[in-house]
């Protein structure tokens, strides 16, 4: 079985700080990770993923995650917020071959002036 | 390239009522999933097609169930509408290849269930 689990369900931080948004997963096979961003209203939009390639992996937006094996985490990184970063973030796992994912239950993202 | 759509993007259902969402696949996607989000939730797996059959399902009983059509575009029918089906519906298309899980999301169907 696979699972994730997301620190924090509402993180602040001020315009320019460094947004950090943890995860941590459980996997009993090699893990694809994902880091979706979801806006109100809106489905949801990959900003990066994991595939067993480097372990930096950087995605749009200016974000970047990091797999580490040994510490079972894909925390989500941006060195300096910007207002239009406030959102809800999922982290999310699947497997090899059957495409499902699991999701956390999603963090949000407020960015003060 | 043409996106996910999908349609409506709002509806609004009695109890005991029954419901069809659609869903368009990304064009060259061959795989279409869905996800149900209740407010303030991650979305849950709900069921996957590939290929016009059912490819791997979620926790969900059997009155939730779906088609998937020659052209890729998809079905969600919902029987038998209770209170705690209030959720938004996500569909996603992918194409399917070990290695690349990526799926790509539509906006979104919001069912309100009175």
């Amino acid at each position: 079985a696979q699972s994730v689990t997301q620190l924090g369900s509402h993180v602040s931080v001020s315009e320019g700080a460094l947004v950090l948004l943890r995860c941590n997963y459980s996997s009993s096979v090699p893990p694809y990770l994902f880091w979706y961003v979801q806006y109100p209203n809106q489905g949801l939009q990959l900003l990066l993923k994991y595939t067993s390639a480097a372990t930096l992996v950087k995605g749009i937006n200016g974000f970047e995650a990091e797999f580490k094996k040994s510490e079972t985490s894909f925390h989500l990184t941006k060195p300096s917020a910007h207002m239009s970063d406030a959102a809800e973030y999922f982290c999310a796992v699947t497997g090899t071959g059957f495409q499902k994912l699991v999701f956390g239950t999603g963090t949000r993202l407020l960015v003060s002036p | 390239e043409t996106g996910v759509t999908q349609s409506p993007t709002h509806l609004i259902k009695t109890r005991g009522q029954q419901v069809t969402l659609r869903c368009s696949s990304q064009s060259g996607h061959n795989t279409v999933s869905w996800y149900q989000q209740a407010l303030g939730q991650g979305p849950q797996f709900i069921f996957q097609y590939y290929r016009e059959e059912e490819n791997g399902r979620g926790n969900f009983p059997p009155r939730f169930s779906g088609l998937q059509f020659p052209n890729y575009s998809s079905e969600l029918n919902v029987n038998a509408l209770e209170l705690d089906d209030s959720a938004l519906y996500l569909c996603a298309s992918s194409y399917w290849t070990s290695g690349k899980n990526e799926q790509f999301f539509g906006p979104g169907t919001r069912l309100t269930v009175l």
